[in-house]
């Protein structure tokens, strides 16, 4: 069964960079039928896209932080990563990564990691 | 960008049906799917397609959609469907942007 696991600090500086990847295991990440997501959900709060990658590295960025995001993917280590530059403390919140299903009508992620927390502060 | 409103809470009695809606232009052209999320753990698809459910997902839940309203019904609302759901669809603004709703906290009574 298809599993996604998140890794990376759990507390970042402000202004740095937020690095965190994610591990695909049980199924392979080069398959055509899905891309590949993150997604992000501050304390108490909902739901944000960050973007998303396809297995050749074609990437989709959420128009509000793409200055600031770059999602990029390792076919051989069966894993793709999030950078999220000059963090604020608006970025602290929980980071899931997700697989994408992409059709015609409809868009889902179907399988998602269990998360985690990132923290901004010095 | 496209926007999904979502009613910020709804209630339910014990064995009743509700419905939770979603609204938002994108949905005139790509399906929602809708998301529960428990506290402490990750969203779980629960309806993507309009209308279908992936595997261990109960009967109970459906989906329809209707102009720029998608809905997402719970026949019979079980004590452990207490949660937050969230819509999501493709953002009709660009190829491959997402957007999420602001979800709903579903009490059951």
């Amino acid at each position: 069964q298809l599993q996604l696991q998140e890794s990376g600090p759990g507390l970042v500086k402000p202004s740095e960079t937020l690095s965190l990847t994610c591990t695909v295991s049980g199924g392979s990440i080069s398959s055509s039928t899905y891309y590949w997501g993150w997604i992000r959900q501050p304390p108490g709060k909902g739901l944000e896209w960050i973007g998303s990658i396809y297995y050749s590295g074609s990437t989709y960025y959420n128009p509000s932080l793409k200055s600031r995001v770059t999602i990029s993917v390792d076919t051989s280590k069966n894993q793709f990563s999030l950078k999220l530059s000059s963090v604020t403390a608006a970025d602290t919140a929980f980071y899931y990564c997700a697989r994408v299903v992409l059709m015609l009508s409809y868009d889902a992620f179907d399988i998602w990691g269990q998360g985690t927390m990132v923290t901004v502060s010095s | 960008s496209s926007e999904l409103t979502q009613d910020p809470a709804v209630s339910v009695a014990l064995g009743q049906t509700v419905r939770i809606t979603c609204q938002g232009d994108s949905l005139r052209t790509y399906y929602a799917s809708w998301y529960q999320q428990k506290p402490g753990q990750a969203p779980v698809l629960v309806i993507y397609a309009k209308n279908n459910r992936p595997s261990g997902i109960p009967d109970r839940f459906s989906g329809s959609s209707s102009g720029n309203t998608a809905s997402l019904t719970i026949t019979g609302a079980q004590a452990e469907d207490e949660a937050d759901y969230y819509c999501n669809s493709r953002d009709s603004n660009g190829d491959h942007l997402e957007v999420f709703g602001g979800g709903t906290k579903l009490t059951v009574l």
